[in-house]
């Protein structure tokens, strides 16, 4: 299994463009979700999804959109990109079954915004 | 906001020596969990405890949690200069979306 994976590794951007973060598992988990990390702030969920069709907001939402059509993708778009956006970017899935917490990560996107 | 707060923000020890995290939380939990990440990597899942237990074994990792203090510590026996990385905590709280929410982090690092 190659896990949770993640495109781009880098990326660079100008104030006001828009792009796709992928990320993709292949571990047939239902919960995805993801996190931008910051210098001090640890992780700060940003939007979640609990299996397909269905997402719902985290604690820093705005700016970002997401959706979930199928179960082993959950892309996060950035409408118009911010400097505050500058960030690594890290998605994560985990299984749904009583027992299971435990949260995958990819290996992360590191976003600069100029 | 965040619901885990570690402490402390940094530590620094010899190989061989033990290191202690803690972290301190604030509503009531279904689960804790550490986390830990090497630089410029994502994070790996290491231990959980469930807020019905108190104390926790995995290799050289013992972790440890007070329900009635809300705080849970980390401790990791004969550190090596391997186990450098950041250590983060996480809380599952009762009901709700059951997606951690994590805290800032200890960075640890151990000297050779």
């Amino acid at each position: 299994n190659a896990g949770v994976t993640q495109t781009p590794k880098f990326q660079v951007l100008k104030t006001g463009q828009s792009m796709t973060l992928q990320c993709a598992q292949d571990m047939n988990h239902e919960y995805m979700s993801w996190y931008r990390q910051d210098p001090g702030m640890g992780l700060r969920l940003i939007h979640y999804s609990v299996g397909a069709g269905i997402t719902d907001q985290g604690e820093v939402p705005n700016g970002y959109n997401v959706s979930r059509s199928t179960t082993e993708d959950f892309p996060l778009r950035l409408l118009s990109a911010a400097p505050s956006q500058t960030s690594v970017y890290f998605c994560a899935s985990r299984d749904t079954g009583a027992s299971s917490y435990e949260q995958y990560f990819g290996p992360g996107t590191r976003l600069t915004v100029t | 906001s965040q619901q885990g707060e570690e402490d402390p923000q940094a530590l620094s020890i010899q190989e061989g020596e033990n290191a202690t995290m803690n972290c301190s939380y604030k509503t009531s939990i279904n689960n804790l969990q550490w986390y830990r990440q090497n630089s410029g990597r994502g994070l790996v899942h290491l231990i959980l405890i469930r807020s019905n237990e108190r104390e926790k074994h995995s290799g050289r990792l013992r972790v440890t949690l007070d329900t009635s203090k809300k705080s849970s510590s980390l401790l990791i026996t004969a550190s090596r200069a391997a186990d450098t990385a950041s250590y983060f905590c996480a809380t599952v709280s009762s009901g709700g979306s059951y997606i951690p929410t994590f805290g800032r982090g200890t960075s640890l690092i151990v000297h050779p």
